[in-house]
């Protein structure tokens, strides 16, 4: 089972600011295979990114994904209040999907 | 518009079974491999299990195997989720989510859950 780890736990930034989320696997995934969601409190995840870099429909072009192999990230090149929430990362293999322990981005 | 509705969930005993169910509309529902994600109390995801479009392949995490079932009915657009043996740290709302368009390594949509409560 591959396992996603991801870092940091919680980023405290302020709006504008550019985040930067970490998201690295314990052996080697698939690009088409590594997705981000973003999860509000009391609400259910919503995909940003799958493919690695592909935006899902309806997604702001400040969050942007890249990546390959072990280590991937989502960045937010400038965070507006709604941004604000837990981020995830997500890979596909062996007919098994699995999540990193998520990423909190705070207001500063 | 896509929508996912889950249902089915409650309080149960330890021990005890309880069945969810996610009615999909707004899409072809027979045409996409669909999956159950939870979300412990202030934990994160963990992907629960999985199944093909016509239900022919089904898929689960270690934690869930051989006590849950997946099962789908496509002339009806739902998804369900048939859990025995529940143990306290099964606890969790339960996130019925929809494979990608672009193959079902993500999901591109989720309901809203179903909590699941195990207790005694």
């Amino acid at each position: 089972e591959i396992v996603l780890t991801q870092s940091p736990g919680t980023l405290s930034l302020s709006p504008g600011e550019r985040a930067t989320l970490s998201c690295r696997a314990s052996r080697s995934v698939s690009s088409s295979y590594l997705a981000w969601y973003q999860q509000k409190p009391g609400q259910a995840p919503r995909l940003l990114i799958f493919g690695a870099s592909s935006r899902a429909t309806g997604i702001p072009d400040r969050f942007s994904g890249s990546g390959s192999g072990t280590d991937f990230t989502l960045t937010i090149s400038r965070l507006e209040p709604e941004d604000f929430a837990v981020y995830y990362c997500q890979q596909y293999g062996s007919s098994m999907w699995t999540f990193g322990q998520g990423t909190k981005v705070e207001i500063k | 518009e896509v929508q996912l509705l889950e249902s089915g969930g409650g309080l149960v005993q330890p021990g005890g079974s309880l069945r969810l169910s996610c009615a999909a509309s707004g899409f072809t529902f027979s045409t996409y491999g669909m999956a159950w994600v939870r979300q412990a109390p202030g934990k994160g995801l963990e992907w629960v299990s999985g199944i093909s479009s016509t239900g022919s392949n089904t898929y689960y995490a270690d934690s869930v195997k051989g006590r849950f079932t997946i099962s789908r009915d496509n002339s009806r657009d739902t998804l369900y989720l048939q859990m025995n043996s529940l143990r306290g740290d099964d606890t969790a709302v339960y996130y019925c989510a929809k494979g990608g368009n672009n193959g079902w390594y993500y999901f591109d949509y989720w309901g809203q859950g179903t909590l699941v409560t195990v207790s005694s």
